[in-house]
């Protein structure tokens, strides 16, 4: 799988939209790109991902470049609720290579 | 769906003993994971399995680790003898075998504390 390259962390007011970049520039054509958080003490929690459209569901939008090297998470309105590690992660999504191999992701904080 | 879920949820041992986590995959999953996560070294992929079969057990430490699936709702992955350096948090997770469908999707945990 294609390594990512994500800000060790960032900081976001609590309202504004939280945007987390992430760079797989090695990616491969049938690669996904996916995007976990991890709120402290708990499981990962998948979000959202995508292959080379632009996704949206309830919780966040992920915007890929067109060449694809590189994405973008988007939390619309940040919460405090939201303060976690996030994980972007490339996958290939075929039978003997179905696991997901975290980084050290972006840990995001929330400023009240 | 209750999602994935994990026994003990907190587990304390001695050094020596055997630990066994235990594992309820989201019914119809065909695809279950074992991780574990320390500050060390982050979140690592120990073994997984499809239909009971285990597919992948690189990441198994060594042989005092080992993992079962007798069946499609439960996995253990059991630990013996225990050591301090076994502590950490140990995911289980599972996923569907759909094309369009395959993500994956984690358990609580199961806080292990080897003193």
């Amino acid at each position: 799988d294609a390594k990512t390259t994500q800000p060790p962390s960032m900081d976001c007011a609590e309202g504004r939209a939280a945007n987390l970049p992430c760079n797989h520039s090695t990616i491969s054509g049938n690669e996904y790109v996916y995007w976990y958080r991890q709120i402290h003490s708990q499981g990962p929690q998948y979000i959202i991902h995508g292959l080379k459209n632009n996704e949206t569901n309830e919780m966040a939008s992920l915007i890929i470049t067109e060449d694809r090297k590189s994405s973008t998470l988007i939390l619309p309105h940040a919460t405090l609720r939201d303060t976690a590690v996030y994980y972007c992660i490339v996958r290939v999504r075929s039978f003997g290579n179905e696991k997901l191999t975290f980084g050290t992701g972006t840990r995001l904080t929330i400023i009240p | 769906d209750a999602g994935v879920i994990q026994s003990p949820r907190h587990e304390v041992t001695e050094m020596g003993q055997e630990v066994t986590l235990r594992c309820k995959p989201i019914s119809g999953h065909d695809y279950l994971f074992w991780y574990r996560q320390t500050m060390m070294r982050g979140l690592e992929l120990l073994i997984y399995f499809n239909n009971n079969v285990p597919i992948d057990d690189s990441g198994m430490p060594e042989d005092r680790f080992s993992a079962k699936m007798p069946n499609a709702s439960f996995s253990t992955l059991k630990i013996q003898p225990s050591e301090p350096r076994d502590s950490a948090v140990y995911f289980c997770a599972s996923s569907g075998d759909r094309a369009m469908e395959n993500t994956i999707y984690f358990g609580e945990g199961s806080w292990l504390t080897v003193v």
